[in-house]
């Protein structure tokens, strides 16, 4: 089973509100990520996290802050965002945090709209 | 600078034809290479990947992929195409340790029936 579970599957925030995006898996992977993606863009990587520990931070704004609470989940958590944050969110777990033989395995996003 | 490149933007197919797309890399190293299709409003599945070992691997939905090392290549490949398979295509690749994978900008398969 190689299922990475998101939600909200769609969320419509102000720019002063405070939300958060969740993500789960069951498959024992031991390194969680987030990628943004933006209209016919590819993702792009926003953090890593390796057993439970932020690893990657690709300078990412602070209005986005991540949570690693457990081994299973992984969430992003959003304020003060801008119009321009409006995106698919997408989370992905593998294995292990190298590429070399892991695979990375990413779930169905969250699409945010920032009003 | 470590790349992938999707030379394509844009390919239109007749269901039944064959398929191939384009994916070139830059790497110092033998890359880590992987293909993901993304339908519309979709998160990205993995089709196949390439690690080391067979440069032709085959994946699912009948699609597989050959690494040409000479030709810094990895292109994807489909001897039928169907009609679902219209979604963007994306090429990534990694190195060694590396935990970043960088995405080509990605193909998107129109099929016509």
């Amino acid at each position: 089973d190689t299922e990475v579970t998101q939600t909200p599957k769609h969320l419509v925030m102000g720019m002063t509100n405070k939300k958060s995006l969740k993500c789960e898996q069951h498959m024992g992977h031991r390194a969680m990520y987030w990628y943004k993606q933006k209209a016919k863009k590819p993702p792009e990587l926003m953090f890593v996290y390796s057993y439970e520990k932020l690893s990657i931070n690709e300078s990412v704004p602070s209005r986005f802050s991540p949570e690693c609470p457990n081994s299973s989940l992984l969430n992003l958590h959003l304020h003060a965002l801008q119009p321009e944050d409006s995106a698919l969110y997408l989370c992905a777990s593998s294995q292990g945090q190298a590429v070399s033989g892991n695979t990375i395995y990413f779930g169905e996003g969250s699409w945010l709209t920032v009003v | 600078a470590q790349s992938v490149t999707q030379p394509d933007i844009h390919i239109t197919v007749s269901e039944g034809a064959s398929l191939e797309l384009r994916c070139n890399y830059s790497y110092g190293a033998t890359p880590y290479l992987f293909w993901y299709v993304q339908s519309p409003g979709q998160g990205l599945q993995l089709l196949l990947k390439y690690f080391s070992g067979d440069t032709l691997v085959q994946g699912i939905k009948g699609f597989e992929a050959e690494f040409k090392r000479s030709q810094s290549s990895f292109n994807l490949r489909k001897p039928s195409v169907h009609w679902s398979d219209a979604a963007e295509y994306f090429c990534a690749g990694s190195t060694g340790t590396a935990s970043k994978l960088t995405f080509g900008t990605g193909t998107r398969l129109q099929v016509t029936l």
